[in-house]
């Protein structure tokens, strides 16, 4: 069964850096990820799709702050840099023959 | 720019039945399959349902599967989904979503801003 697991909170002060984590179900390793962030009463916003072998490629207008890269079935989102319009929920996503499937989301706290 | 633009929320009794519209503006809407994703309160991010460019094929989660319709009208560029025998779990934010390639139904690169939807006596 295809399943992501993220932790459900993370937290990192002003100007530092915080890695999120999403890891793919066993047997399920080699499929890429989508990363989306959501802030408060707003709509989801798409920020990177990230392959098995760590290449990314974002969507329009995401700053360099942002980055992704892999290891084993681990799909990473680190952020660097904090900014207070950075506090949100983290998504990641991946699909299948007729399925998608999200994470449960990490809350990210900005201190 | 692509937009998308939900509308058709509000309150409804257990149930009972609303339909939701996405028009869609800035890409060739007939071209892409489109999905509706849905987010409870308190919950996080969970897919409803799909539907391919020409409409001809639809794909739903199981938490959904002979309650709700996936449809849309590319003439106006617009997606729909009828739900029927609502739930008090139906209750969320209802987005439609589309994909980056015409050839990848799910890496979505664009949402709406959403459209809620209270089940409630």
């Amino acid at each position: 069964q295809l399943v992501l697991t993220q932790s459900p909170s993370a937290s990192a002060s002003l100007g530092a850096s915080v890695k999120l984590t999403c890891t793919l179900s066993s047997g399920h390793s080699s499929y890429a990820v989508a990363w989306h962030q959501q802030q408060p009463e707003k709509g989801p916003r798409y920020l990177m799709k990230l392959n098995s072998d760590g290449s990314h490629s974002k969507g329009d207008g995401i700053p360099d702050r942002f980055s992704g890269s892999t290891s084993g079935a681990e799909r990473y989102l680190t952020i660097s840099s904090l900014q207070s319009e950075d506090e949100a929920d983290y998504y990641c996503q991946t699909w299948g023959a007729g399925i998608t499937v999200f994470g449960g989301g990490t809350k990210l706290t900005v201190l | 720019e692509v937009q998308l633009l939900e509308s058709g929320g509000g309150l409804v009794q257990p149930g009972g039945s609303l339909r939701l519209s996405c028009v869609a503006s800035g890409f060739t809407f007939s071209s892409f399959a489109m999905s509706w994703v849905r987010r409870a309160p308190g919950k996080g991010l969970e897919w409803v349902s799909a539907i391919s460019g020409g409409g001809g094929s639809t794909y739903y989660a199981d938490s959904v599967k002979g309650r709700f319709t996936i449809s849309r009208d590319n003439s106006k560029n617009t997606l729909y989904l009828q739900m029927n025998s609502l739930r008090a779990e139906d209750t969320a934010v209802y987005y439609c979503a589309k994909p980056s390639f015409t050839n990848n139904w799910f890496q979505f690169d664009y949402w709406g801003q959403g459209a809620l939807v209270t089940v409630s006596s």
